[in-house]
């Protein structure tokens, strides 16, 4: 069954700063990869997702994620934080042949300093 | 405008009493779920459906039960509230075919005194 890791339960940054969220899987093969994004008192909006090809996917809000095989693992980034970007973050890792159900991280929660 | 829609967005009942939480998307998924959340927590699935008539138990052990007879509708019920039960709790939809990854309702806050 596969797993995922986010070390970083929260992450603070300055407001126009980059930021990477880490995550880290466990699958034998290449998995399904998922990064979602919940807001307080909201549900998760999909930010991105990665199936195959191209390594470094473009997502909504101006965030992208690198699939990096090598090291099992599929971290977020953006080049300029917004104030508005604050909000916890999950990483999910589903399993291609399968249900595609996914299993998901702990979440990092991103707060972001003026 | 497509989208999922969850009811009450907050609820505190006393234990004991039977509740229903509502889920219904207008998006003509075939996949359903419900998911618990808690703060810290990894998001735990307790039911999901693939279709009408399609019910399934998830990975967290939950004395809740859902029902599908509509596919655009997938509400949760517990008969017995207790404290155990407060959490948010959160309804997801996908396409049939294909992981598309999830669309997400707003959650309903349950809190069980």
């Amino acid at each position: 069954a596969q797993s995922v890791t986010q070390p970083d339960i929260h992450i603070t940054v300055s407001e126009g700063a980059s930021l990477e969220l880490r995550c880290n899987y466990s699958y034998g093969a290449t998995p399904y990869l998922f990064w979602y994004v919940q807001s307080p008192g909201q549900g998760l909006q999909l930010l991105l997702k990665y199936f195959s090809g191209d390594t470094l996917v473009q997502g909504i809000k101006g965030f992208e994620a690198e699939f990096k095989r090598s090291q099992s693992s599929f971290n977020l980034r953006k080049p300029s934080v917004h104030w508005s970007d604050a909000a916890e973050y999950f990483c999910a890792v589903g399993e291609p042949g399968g249900s595609y159900i996914p299993t998901f991280g702990r979440g990092t929660s991103l707060i972001v300093h003026p | 405008e497509a989208d999922i829609y969850q009811t009450p967005r907050y609820l505190v009942i006393g234990t004991g009493k039977k509740i229903t939480l509502e889920c219904s998307q207008t998006m003509g998924h075939d996949k359903m779920y419900w998911y618990q959340q808690d703060p810290g927590m990894e998001l735990h699935l307790i039911h999901y459906s693939y279709g009408v008539n399609s019910t399934e138990k998830g990975d967290l052990s939950s004395e809740s039960t859902v029902s599908r007879i509509r596919t655009e509708h997938f509400p949760l019920t517990l008969e017995s509230a207790r404290p155990s039960h407060t959490s948010q709790y959160l309804c997801a939809s996908s396409p049939r075919q294909g992981p598309y990854g999830y669309t997400f309702g707003s959650g309903t806050r349950l809190t069980v005194v």
